[in-house]
């Protein structure tokens, strides 16, 4: 099965660098994925990874270590908006199947 | 459409009832998904469809829960007997293709569903 860990609350402060770590366990690994959730409001796709190393796009970076199972989701010139729900998902492949497993979620306050 | 649409947006329905959940995804994309979220808990994998491919059914968590998706388009997921615990936002994704580079998932805004 697959084990995805991420913390469970951060608090950052507008303007400032956040990282949002994610660890996990899985077999047949296929890539990981970066969602933001705001309160109420579906997941919305931020970045995906599969090969190690950093992905920029804009603001928002992600970094993959497939040896380390590690990812983590960097968050540049933090604004209000960007108080969310950030969620860590695993692709895995096997059979001839996918599954895509989230962690909990990281929820990010953004304060003044 | 613009995006994924899923209706009804709430349901609430009494313990033992049945329920359907509609999806309707993004035109030409292939693949449909449907997760459940449960209060401060992460997104729980139910079932994936692919094409016509036969459906990977390996997340639903009971007999209770199944669900079709016909002409390759709309899905219909189905809870019969209601129980409390089956009470959380339920949420429908569709991508170009199964997962894999820059397939990334497209999700409707979720049906929030009560059990009393």
């Amino acid at each position: 099965g697959q084990n995805i860990d991420q913390p469970t609350e951060m608090t950052a402060t507008e303007g400032a660098i956040v990282q949002i770590n994610c660890t996990y366990q899985t077999s047949g690994f296929n890539g990981l994925f970066w969602y933001q959730q705001h309160a109420g409001e579906a997941p919305t796709f931020l970045s995906y990874n599969v090969l190690d190393g950093l992905e920029e796009k804009g603001r928002f970076s992600s970094f993959l270590s497939r040896s380390k199972g590690y990812s983590y989701l960097l968050l540049k010139e933090l604004q209000m908006k960007d108080s969310a729900s950030y969620l860590c998902a695993v692709s895995s492949s096997g059979a001839g199947s996918y599954q895509l497993t989230f962690g909990k979620g990281t929820k990010l306050s953004v304060i003044p | 459409g613009a995006g994924v649409s899923q209706s009804p947006s709430n349901k609430v329905t009494e313990k033992g009832k049945d329920v359907e959940l509609r999806c309707d995804p993004i035109s030409g994309h292939t693949a449909l998904y449907w997760y459940r979220q449960s209060l401060g808990q992460g997104l729980e994998f139910l079932i994936y469809f692919q094409g016509n491919s036969a459906p990977d059914k390996s997340g639903l968590p009971s007999d209770r829960f199944s669900a079709e998706r016909t002409g390759g388009s709309v899905s219909t997921l189905t809870i019969q007997r209601t129980q409390q615990e089956d009470s959380a936002v339920y949420l429908c994704a569709s991508s170009l293709a199964g997962l894999g580079p820059y397939n990334e998932q497209f999700f409707g805004p979720g049906t929030r569903l009560t059990v009393l």
